[in-house]
Parts: C-alpha cells; structure tokens; sequence
C-alpha cells in the first residue's frame, strides 16, 4: 500500500513570494490533514479535511494560508505572501476518517523563507 | 483548549537500556485518546502506541508501554532494551474522542541511543 505523498520535499523562496505544496493520502482516507512543524516543536494543525470539506480550520492564518481539496482527494496547501516567521516543515496526513484515530504522516515539505 | 507537556526536551542513554519519557497534559474532556508517535531523523512520522482514555489498562506494543495515570493526567512511555534504530523524536500527542483526528502534540523530546 503506497503512503502518503508530498512534493516538493524541499522549497526555498523570498519573503513575500508565494508557495504551494502538494499532497496525495493513502487510497480510500477519508479524512486529510495538515500540520506546520517548526524546529524544535510538535507538529500544529492548520486544517483538517473530511471528502472535500473542512472539519478545523481554527489555526489557519487565513489572510495568507489557503487550502484545498478538490474531489476528496489530493490537497494543495498554498502561502501567499510568504513570512520569515512560515519557515518550518509541513506535513500531510490522513486517516480513513473520523472515526479511524491512526494518522499516517508524509515525509512533509521543508520550507524556508529567506 | 488541550495542552500536552513534554518536559524532557533531549535524552541519551546506551544502547539496551531502559528508557522512560514522560508526557503530561492538561484537559476537561473525559473521553479521549494518547498516543506516542516517533519520527526518526529525516524520516516519516510514525505511530508508535496508542491509549484509550476509558480503558484502565496499560497499553503494551511489542517492547513498548505506557504508564497511564488518568487522575494524574500522566502518560509515559516505557521501552527495554533501546537499540540504535530508536534514535528519534518522540511526541505525545492527546486526540479528543468527540473530534476524532484533532491532535494536540507536545514538543517532543529528542532522544540518542549510544553505541
């Protein structure tokens, strides 16, 4: 069974700029969602998914953090402008859905804003 | 709001011995769910063990265990004969029962098994 995907893996860009991350989960989760890991921390939750919907978007900076997931499926995680302060991994996981509480976790995405 | 306190931020021990890393947390939720997650050195997260609030017995995963003390809002892990392979991050993370998959995480503890 393939794990949970993310590119790019790595991604450096300007403050201000704009990036976008992609996710794909394990075929047949339901449930997606994202987290924003900053060294030397435990992973945060920006958004959680069920299908195409959002469950939790509570800690979503939403003037600048947007996401989506068209068809229940993949996710794009998008940061536009880009802070110094948004520097940090993000990771992608999923479940098969609410009820199911094991999480599996991508390899995430290490940002870094100069 | 949840909080999980991890208060041991790095530890070293050598190889075949006992490690135990501690985990407190703060909640008014009765039912809800534990759990230790590893994340080795460039590698993915991974689930190690898990507990269920409602269940007095400790969980237990092959060489892993947990102490969980309910009233105590403690939860430790517990694992023998540590190996090299185990060189990794721990986090504790608590999950709400009502909102299964809202984890609250700590800031994990480091830990380096020694040769």
């Amino acid at each position: 069974e393939a794990g949970v995907a993310q590119s790019p893996r790595y991604k450096i860009i300007e403050k201000r700029q704009s990036v976008a991350f992609w996710c794909n989960p394990i075929s047949g989760h339901a449930t997606l969602y994202w987290y924003q890991q900053i060294l030397g921390q435990g992973p945060k939750l920006l958004i959680q998914f069920q299908n195409n919907g959002v469950v939790d978007d509570s800690q979503l900076p939403k003037d600048r953090f947007s996401a989506e997931r068209l068809k229940g499926v993949d996710s794009t995680l998008k940061i536009q402008p880009a802070k110094l302060e948004d520097s940090a991994v993000y990771l992608c996981a999923s479940s098969q859905g609410l009820a199911y509480y094991e999480q599996y976790f991508g390899p995430g995405t290490r940002l870094t804003v100069t | 709001a949840q909080t999980v306190t991890q208060s041991q931020p790095e530890m070293s021990v050598q190889e075949a011995e006992t490690v135990t890393l501690s985990c407190t947390y703060d909640t008014s939720e009765s039912n809800y769910y534990l759990f230790w997650y590893k994340q080795p050195p460039s590698r993915q997260m991974i689930l190690v063990i898990r507990q269920e609030a409602y269940k007095q017995q400790n969980a237990t995963e092959n060489r892993f265990s947990v102490n969980f003390q309910k009233a105590a809002k403690s939860f430790s892990l517990k694992f023998s004969d540590s190996q090299l392979g185990d060189t990794a991050m721990y986090f504790c993370a608590f999950m709400r029962a009502t909102n299964a998959g809202k984890s609250t995480f700590g800031d994990g503890t480091t830990l380096t098994v020694k040769p």
